[in-house]
């Protein structure tokens, strides 16, 4: 069980350039969601998703776009890179609060990415 | 508008002291309240939780209390010890939502 996985660890861009960040859980977990971590900022939600073919935006969603095609990823996608998207990005996923609020969420390892 | 504070950016406990991390929320539509610890290249691991309708839960060393009226929430550890430096997320959601809305973390250090 390798809980929630995270590629690449690290990352340097120019901007403009586009990637993609992937997750990956084998938890069978219906909730996942994307983090970014900043100094001073905590955890910033960017996107989250309740089940394949759902996804919807957090509280800083501008600049990415997300898909869940299958239970297992949800990939995060930067089309055009910024630096103020200098960021390390966490991925989450949880069997959903809604299952008697007794799961909490797991984070991946992380990925850490630089915009030049 | 952060709706959940943690206004000490760090903390320094002396190992087997009780450390004491505070956390405010402003949205009183909160009922679920999260501790998270993170290492340093890691992601955040949970720790303990609490519900509203509680205002105690203890799980070994860690208790974490919650004040309704007040806003506020509390993780006491007790011995601290120096595995315990780590950085300390509080997180809140809202009734039957996954969405978690986190504060901006303290840094505990715990010295010998």
């Amino acid at each position: 069980n390798a809980g929630v996985t995270q590629t690449p660890k690290f990352q340097v861009l120019k901007t403009g350039q586009s990637m993609t960040l992937q997750c990956a859980q084998d938890m069978n977990h219906e909730y996942m969601s994307w983090y970014r971590q900043d100094p001073g900022m905590g955890l910033r939600l960017i996107h989250y998703s309740v089940g394949a073919g759902i996804t919807d935006q957090g509280e800083v969603p501008n600049g990415y776009n997300v898909s869940r095609s299958t239970t297992e990823d949800f990939p995060l996608r930067l089309l055009s890179a910024a630096p103020s998207q200098t960021s390390v990005y966490f991925c989450a996923s949880s069997g959903g609060f809604g299952s008697g609020r007794t799961d909490t969420q797991y984070f991946g390892p992380g990925t850490r990415l630089t915009v030049l | 508008d952060q709706q959940v504070k943690q206004n000490s950016p760090s903390l320094r406990v002396q190992e087997g002291r009780i450390s004491i991390l505070n956390c405010d929320y402003t949205n009183s539509m909160f009922d679920y309240f999260l501790w998270y610890k993170k290492y340093p290249a890691e992601g955040p691991t949970f720790l303990i939780s609490i519900s509203s309708i509680k205002d105690k839960n203890e799980d070994g060393r860690f208790t974490v209390f919650l004040n309704k009226s007040a806003k506020h929430l509390s993780l006491h550890i007790v011995p601290s010890q120096p595995g315990d430096s780590a950085v300390y997320f509080c997180a809140a959601s809202l009734w039957n939502t996954d969405k978690l809305i986190f504060g901006t973390g303290t840094r505990l250090q715990v010295f010998p």
